[in-house]
């Protein structure tokens, strides 16, 4: 299987905290994205890292990709309760389509 | 800018009823389309997708269907809903060539009873 796995499955944090989750993948990749679902709504796209960056920012979010490893992270720092979500790793494959990891629930406590 | 619109939201169906879920783009043309579905508390499952209009690709056999009767537009439907086909079903475009990832739409909720 093609499908990335993310780690931990499920997260709980206290809020403020900075919140970690870990992806691996199996194949060669051009870019990795990270994504935002919160319960019940459609995925929202965070960011995507190409294969010669090593790590990138956008607001809290920090993402790091170590392609001799085949694994990325996603920290968000200062986790505010809006961060409850599941989060998800994909990659494009040689056929057009993006293959999602699994998740991770994360659940920030007040 | 790109959006995708899908609907309806939620959907209560009974066993053995006909399914059709509509999904439209704005903003973009000749969109790869894609259906996925969702069971609770799982990863996303790719069904179909569809790079032009007449041209569908199935991930999976199973009881449903897909068609691109237009440039933008991608439906999903079922002539029969089992009880396994309960799940949230999410529609996305996307474009490798572009370097982007996936704009998803807001999904359906369907409940097989």
């Amino acid at each position: 299987s093609q499908q990335g796995e993310e780690d931990p499955q499920a997260l709980s944090i206290q809020e403020g905290e900075n919140a970690t989750m870990n992806c691996s993948y199996k194949t060669s990749i051009n870019n990795l994205q990270w994504y935002r679902q919160n319960s019940g709504r459609g995925l929202v796209h965070l960011i995507l890292i190409r294969s010669n960056e090593r790590e990138k920012h956008s607001g809290r979010l920090r993402v790091t990709l170590d392609t001799s490893k085949k694994s990325s992270s996603l920290l968000i720092t200062a986790s505010r309760a809006a961060d409850t979500a599941s989060y998800f790793c994909a990659h494009w494959n040689r056929d057009d389509k993006i293959i999602f990891g699994k998740g991770t629930r994360l659940h920030i406590l007040p | 800018s790109q959006t995708i619109h899908q609907w309806p939201a939620t959907l209560v169906q009974p066993v053995g009823s006909p399914l059709s879920l509509e999904c439209t783009v704005e903003g973009t043309s000749n969109p790869n389309l894609y259906w996925y579905r969702q069971a609770a508390g799982r990863g996303l499952q790719l069904l179909f997708y569809s790079v032009g209009i007449g041209q569908i690709s199935s991930e999976v056999p199973q009881n449903l269907s897909a068609s691109r009767p237009q440039d933008r537009q991608f439906i999903l439907s079922s002539k029969k809903l089992l009880l396994s086909d309960s799940g949230f079903y999410l529609c996305a475009w996307g474009a490798k060539q572009l370097g982007y990832g996936y704009t998803f739409g807001s999904g359906t909720r369907l409940t097989v009873v």
